[in-house]
């Protein structure tokens, strides 16, 4: 069974930078892409771009390029994302899915991050 | 950029009501149309993609439709689980890249 466990919620100050991860499971890590997707409270998801763990391809989402970086780690089968320079307005569930043949099949639960003073 | 427009944005529905919900894309984006459903809380649920191919599991009342810049989900007869916010995704066969539509909630009448 294809499954893709997030961290967990985070609370930080403006200006902080922080690091979700999403650890897979029950597949070839490498050989698929993990994309990440941001929600913003009642709002829909967005697409902030994809990363291909085996050569550690990334396209960013013009909207997100320069706002966050992603990275993998191959031993420990786990995606990372990196939010910089947080802002009120990044308060959002992030979350990561797998790229199926059938687009994305596979998502994590889910990380809410909350910025505030 | 693809823009992803869906119609409408809420529906009042009954159960066992026929539902349609309309995506279109800015330009074509051939098969490549996903829908999702998604319920407060958690994470979208894939139900279809290629535009027409249910994903595993998914009861047979879903369908999909279209190609090119024009797409529909049908449900043929609401069930209460359904009441849920629905988003199409455009997604290249060939690279990574996507863009999902604004949402469309459907409400109980």
């Amino acid at each position: 069974e294809v499954l893709l466990v997030q961290s967990g919620a985070e609370v930080n100050e403006p200006g902080k930078s922080l690091k979700i991860s999403c650890e897979a499971s029950g597949y070839t890590f490498n050989n698929y892409w993990i994309a990440w997707v941001r929600q913003m409270p009642g709002k829909g998801p967005e697409w902030m771009g994809s990363i291909f763990p085996g050569d550690v391809d990334t396209r960013y989402s013009p909207s997100f390029q320069g706002q966050v970086t992603f990275s993998v780690d191959k031993s420990l089968n786990t995606a990372y994302l990196h939010l910089n320079n947080l802002k009120v307005s990044a308060t959002a569930t992030y979350y990561c899915a797998r790229r199926g043949i059938n687009g994305l099949a596979n998502w994590g639960q889910g990380t809410l991050v909350t910025v505030s003073s | 950029d693809i823009q992803m427009t869906q119609s409408p944005s809420t529906l009042s529905t009954s159960i066992g009501d026929r539902v349609t919900i309309t995506c279109r894309a800015s330009q074509s984006i051939s098969k490549w149309l996903a829908w999702y459903q998604q319920k407060p809380g958690t994470a979208p649920k894939l139900l279809i993609y290629e535009a027409s191919k249910l994903d595993s599991g998914v009861p047979s009342r879903f369908s999909g439709s279209g190609s090119g810049t024009e797409f529909t989900l049908t449900i043929s007869s609401l069930q209460p689980d359904d009441f849920a916010t629905y988003y199409c995704q455009q997604y290249n066969g060939y690279t990574p890249e996507y863009s999902f539509g604004q949402g469309t909630k459907l409400e109980i009448k």
